[in-house]
């Protein structure tokens, strides 16, 4: 049973340019959570998706990122025009649905994104 | 808006020996979940130890245990026989609970972390 799936492990961009972070729930997980870690810190919660749903974008800036959860495919991760201070590693977790969940979450190995 | 905090940036204990990380956090909620999840430095998050509020048993997994104190909002972890592999960040985290069969809504609050080195 496959984990949490995250790529690219690592992404470089240029100030200006978009970057986009996929993630691939564990098999039978309708929830995904994406966080962002900065260096030294703990994580932060961004945003929690269903299929088709955005639930929860809470701590997700409200200019640059979007994310997504199609029907089909991975969750989307994506940051335009990116920044210096967007240089982080984020990482993406998963959930089975509401009534399975025992609260814990499934992590994948994370995007290190930085931006030059 | 819930907060958590581990006061100890780095600790260190020797091979076979005991240590204990330290979490308080505040809330005005009554139905939560407490966690603490292992970093290693392969960066991938791993459970360690789930608490519920409602328990007043701490939660115990094999050589990690907690000691939940509810009143001091403190939810430490004990680890015994530490072991090389420990060696990682530890962060304690926060979750509502849905109020819906006690499972939780998974937007969890981490604390800053502790970096836990084992020593041979």
């Amino acid at each position: 049973n496959a984990g949490v799936m995250q790529n690219p492990r690592h992404l470089v961009r240029r100030r200006g340019q978009e970057a986009r972070l996929r993630c691939s729930p564990m098999k039978g997980h309708s929830h995904v959570y994406w966080y962002r870690q900065l260096p030294e810190e703990g994580l932060k919660f961004m945003v929690y998706l269903q299929k088709e749903n955005i639930i929860d974008e809470s701590g997700m800036p409200k200019e640059r990122f979007s994310a997504e959860f199609p029907k089909e495919g991975p969750s989307i991760l994506r940051i335009q025009q990116v920044v210096r201070g967007d240089s982080a590693a984020y990482f993406c977790a998963s959930s089975p649905p509401r009534g399975q969940n025992t609260g814990e979450l499934f992590f994948g190995e994370g995007s290190r994104l930085t931006v030059l | 808006a819930q907060t958590v905090t581990q006061s100890q940036p780095e600790m260190s204990v020797q091979e076979a020996e005991t240590v204990t990380l330290s979490c308080t956090y505040d809330t005005s909620e009554n139905n939560y979940y407490l966690f603490w999840y292992k970093q290693p430095p392969s960066r991938q998050m791993i459970l360690v130890i789930r608490q519920e509020a409602y328990k007043q048993q701490n939660a115990t997994e094999n050589r990690f245990s907690v000691n939940f104190q509810k009143a001091a909002k403190s939810f430490s972890l004990k680890i015994s026989d530490s072991q090389l592999g420990d060696t990682a960040m530890y962060f304690c985290a926060f979750a509502k609970g849905d109020g819906a069969g006690g499972t939780s809504y998974g937007k969890l609050t981490f604390g800053q972390g502790t970096i836990l080195t084992v020593h041979p």
